[in-house]
């Protein structure tokens, strides 16, 4: 059974800092990986999505990258913002035909002016 | 073109009662899925709709929950006499198609659902 875990829960930063999410995900057997952000009270907005023959995605000051062989992906926020704050979450598909996504519990950013 | 689109944004309801949640997905997207999000779950997968029709239902978290979709868009979820448990945000999202490249999912803004 698939099982996806993120750390650090929360994490508080100072603006500019770059930082670093991590996601682990327990079957390896995925074919891609996605990372959302979710804003207080809103839905999910997707980031990245990696596929499994990749090793980074980026868009703009964002960077994904994905080792499947040790079940890691993390995402890289350069040069963060307060507009960056909010909950992060990456989901890996359950199976391999139906598309369902496992979540990780999210880590809560916090960008301090 | 517009994203994913839910309604009604916000529900309440008294328990026992019976609700149905709408979704909308992108246009062209064949596959939708719904999602729950509840405090201290987090993110749990419900249904999903291939076309008009619905492989996997294991998800639901038990019969009074239905779900259907018509045309290959619109998605309705039911959920019959309400219990105080079934309070959440019910998010669904939609992808091209269900695996590889195409399965980049788009998620709606969600139904928050109270049940008092």
């Amino acid at each position: 059974k698939q099982e996806v875990t993120q750390i650090p829960a929360a994490l508080s930063v100072p603006e500019g800092e770059n930082l670093v999410l991590n996601c682990s995900f327990t079957d390896s057997a995925i074919y891609n990986l996605q990372w959302f952000r979710q804003d207080p009270g809103k839905g999910l907005t997707s980031l990245l999505l990696i596929q499994s023959s990749q090793r980074e995605q980026t868009s703009g000051r964002l960077n994904a990258s994905l080792d499947k062989s040790s079940g890691r992906s993390t995402l890289y926020i350069a040069a963060s913002q307060p507009g960056d704050s909010a909950t992060y979450l990456c989901a890996v598909p359950g199976s391999s035909n139906t598309g369902k996504l496992i979540f990780g519990q999210g880590t809560t950013l916090q960008v301090k002016p | 073109g517009a994203g994913v689109s839910q309604s009604p944004s916000n529900k309440v309801t008294e328990k026992g009662k019976d609700v149905e949640l709408r979704c909308d997905p992108i246009s062209g997207h064949t596959a939708l899925y719904w999602y729950r999000q509840s405090l201290g779950q987090g993110l749990e997968f419900l249904i999903y709709f291939q076309g008009n029709s619905a492989p996997d239902k294991s998800g639901l978290p038990s019969d009074r929950f239905s779900a259907e979709r018509t045309g290959g868009s619109v998605s309705t979820l039911t959920i019959q006499r309400t219990q105080q448990e079934d309070s959440a945000v019910y998010l669904c999202a939609s992808s091209l198609a269900l695996a590889g490249a195409y399965n980049e999912q788009f998620f709606g803004p969600g139904t928050r659902l109270t049940v008092l």
